[in-house]
């Protein structure tokens, strides 16, 4: 079965710094889809990021982007320039590559933005 | 980008009354999709995969006498948390995957059984 890791419960960041976010997963699989999703004070999920394993490039998203290692099997997320706006839940999610299969989430990470 | 509509965004209900909740895709057809219950600060715990046209899915754990999914058209799913208790009360949230990759969530809904 896979698994995903996130070891960090809480992070806190100055605005305009830059956080990392780290996650890891275990899988069998060599095709599935890495994603990082964002759950603010609405709960609304909010996709931030998404990872196709056969990529060897790490995507980036504007202030958002990737460190995927398939080998090591990591996923972390890098924040640039954080804004107030980006305090929120960050959740790393895992998905095989067949169309119906679920999202595997992560315990989650609690950003804090602070002045 | 494609929106996953979810209602009611908030009920409570009598102890030992059911409660629906609907869960639509607005401007995609999902064959597929998920329910997940949330409890405060915590992830997302996947109850079961809702297939249109055919049984759902559960997860191990979950009842499925207790959490009835129905699955009737391409864009509707729906969870009927029968005789609900107060240990049901919880944050609920579908999903539907468009296309080959991207999972769309609705709104979520608060459920509160006193």
């Amino acid at each position: 079965a896979q698994t995903v890791t996130q070891s960090q419960p809480e992070m806190s960041v100055q605005e305009a710094e830059t956080v990392t976010l780290s996650c890891t997963y275990d899988t069998s699989e060599s095709d599935y889809y890495l994603f990082w999703y964002k759950q603010p004070p609405s709960r609304q999920m909010i996709l931030v990021i998404r990872q196709e394993a056969y990529k060897q490039q790490n995507a980036t998203e504007n202030r958002f982007s990737v460190n995927f290692q398939k080998a090591a099997k990591s996923f972390s997320l890098k924040i640039s320039d954080s804004q107030l706006g980006d305090a929120a839940m960050y959740f790393c999610a895992y998905r095989r590559e067949d169309t119906a299969s679920k999202l595997t989430f992560g315990t989650g990470t609690r950003l804090q933005v602070t002045l | 980008g494609a929106v996953v509509s979810q209602h009611p965004s908030r009920v409570i209900c009598k102890s030992g009354t059911s409660v629906k909740i609907e869960c639509r895709s607005l401007d995609f057809q999902a064959t597929t999709m998920f329910w997940y219950r949330q409890f405060p600060k915590k992830s997302l715990m996947l109850m079961a995969t809702s297939n249109e046209g055919s049984k759902a899915t559960y997860e191990q754990g979950v009842e499925k006498d207790k959490f009835l999914i129905n699955h009737a058209s391409l864009t509707l799913s729906t969870l009927t948390v029968t005789s609900a208790h107060p240990e049901d009360s919880s944050f609920y949230i579908c999903s539907a995957i468009k296309g080959h990759t991207e999972a769309f969530f609705g709104q979520g809904t608060r459920l509160t059984v006193v």
